[in-house]
């Protein structure tokens, strides 16, 4: 079946350490890949996304992502956390074959901790 | 400019009843999705709607339907409620559909609560 997997429910991080963020996805082909983040009162922000090409992507925010083909993989990165960073972070793909819709997995909550 | 616009921000409704919730996407876009994120979950598609006809539909029952207006606003509408319509409404605008979906902009979202 096909699925977006996020294996972390909850991240707790100090300020000013690094950040990974795991994202699994089971589909037939590459699909889009997207990490967006979420916080409080606001909407969903997209962060940066993978098409094709370059597998390291970088985005906003300090953020980048490297797509692995052999792991299925789109792990989300930040050499330094601040404490703004704490929010939800959602993966999602968008397959070739329904490229009209996103689909998210559960997500992982980041806390920074002083 | 202003960003993708959803109302009302919260609202609490009695199983059985309807509601019907508002999107204005970004000025330009003509493309409006929903998604239904439930408590502890991700967003879970619902509709596309491009050029004011349906695109694609989740796995949603027909109790859910949705409409886009000629100046590209949509409406969702729910009929019959359910406690587990209880969830966070987003409405998310794009440029265009098809392999630029993803890069989708999102409205703060419309909390349900059902009891």
């Amino acid at each position: 079946a096909q699925s977006v997997t996020q294996p972390d429910i909850h991240i707790t991080v100090s300020e000013g350490a690094s950040l990974e963020l795991r994202c699994n996805y089971s589909y037939g082909a590459t699909p889009y890949l997207f990490w967006y983040v979420q916080s409080p009162g606001q909407g969903l922000q997209l962060l940066l996304k993978y098409f094709s090409g370059d597998t390291l992507v970088q985005g906003i925010k300090g953020f980048e992502a490297e797509f692995k083909r052999s792991q299925s993989s789109f792990n989300l990165r930040k050499p330094s956390v601040h404490w703004c960073d704490a929010a939800e972070f959602l993966c999602a793909v968008c397959p070739l074959s329904n490229d009209y819709k996103l689909s998210f997995g559960a997500g992982t909550t980041v806390t920074v901790r002083a | 400019d202003a960003g993708v616009t959803q109302s009302p921000t919260h609202l609490i409704k009695t199983r059985g009843q309807h509601v019907t919730l508002r999107c204005s996407p970004i000025s330009g876009h003509k493309s409006v999705s929903w998604y239904q994120q439930v408590l502890g979950q991700g967003p879970q598609f619902i509709f596309q709607y491009y050029e004011k006809e349906e695109r694609g539909r989740g796995n949603f029952p027909d109790r859910f339907s949705a409409r886009q207006f000629p100046n590209y606003s949509s409406e969702l509408n729910v009929n019959a409620l359910l406690l587990g319509d209880s969830a966070l409404y987003l409405c998310a605008s794009s440029l265009s559909t098809g392999s630029r979906a993803g890069e989708l902009f999102f409205g703060e979202g419309s909390r349900l609560t059902v009891l």
